[in-house]
């Protein structure tokens, strides 16, 4: 019963390089948010994506950052040219969410550990 | 009116006491206050979670206390153990085109001395 893994746990960029974050969701689950973390600092919440489908990204800056999850495959987070205020841990999370309502104990969250991405 | 402010920022518990942590909040829109664990270089897991309509909810030596007319909510760990060290972040969420976004407080590193 494998849970949300994450890959790379670890990148390395230089500024002006991409970055690809990968996320596979628990296994049935089809909806999918990524969240950034600051160090010393709480989550802030990007993007949440259904298969093939941006329901909302209010939470992702407008240039550079783009997030798909396509119908096979895992979730990705792509930032392009990055910069060194792109060193955060990113944290991609699944749920279930059959019915939409949050209090429903399928709409729970279930955490990857996380990449650690950082910018030379 | 979106954020979750939570406090303390750290806290250091003896063995066995009781450790309390605490948030606000301002949109009333919310409907959902989880609390979530997290280890060094893991992701959070989610602790105990309540629904406003609820003033109280127990789980093992967890309880989340709730006030809706003051806007806050709290975590409690009743014999506070080492193995509880850890940073613990409230959280609440908002469905919004079915999605549940949560907005999670600032963190709080409570380290438990043996």
């Amino acid at each position: 019963n494998a849970g949300v893994m994450q890959n790379p746990r670890h990148l390395v960029r230089r500024r002006g390089q991409e970055a690809r974050l990968r996320c596979s969701p628990v296994k049935g689950h089809s909806h999918v948010y990524w969240y950034r973390q600051l160090p010393e600092e709480g989550l802030k919440f990007m993007v949440y994506l259904q298969k093939e489908n941006i329901i909302d990204e209010s939470g992702m800056p407008k240039e550079r950052f783009s997030a798909e999850f396509p119908k096979e495959g895992p979730s990705i987070l792509r930032i392009q040219q990055v910069v060194r205020g792109d060193s955060a841990a990113y944290f991609c999370a699944s749920s279930l969410n059959l019915r939409g309502f949050a209090s429903s104990s399928t709409d729970t969250q279930y955490f990857g550990p996380g990449t650690r991405l950082t910018v030379l | 009116q979106q954020q979750v402010k939570q406090s303390p920022q750290s806290l250091i518990v003896q063995k066995g006491g009781i450790s309390i942590i605490n948030c606000a909040y301002e949109n009333t829109a919310f409907d959902y206050f989880p609390w979530y664990q997290q280890f060094p270089g893991k992701g959070p897991a989610l602790l105990i979670a309540i629904r406003p309509d609820v003033s109280e909810k127990k789980e093992g030596r967890f309880t989340i206390s709730f006030n809706k007319s003051a806007k806050q909510f709290s975590l409690h760990i009743m014999d506070s153990q080492p193995g509880d060290s850890a940073t613990y972040f409230c959280a609440a969420s908002i469905t919004i085109q079915g999605a549940q976004k949560l907005v999670f407080g600032q963190g709080t590193r409570l380290t438990i001395n043996p």
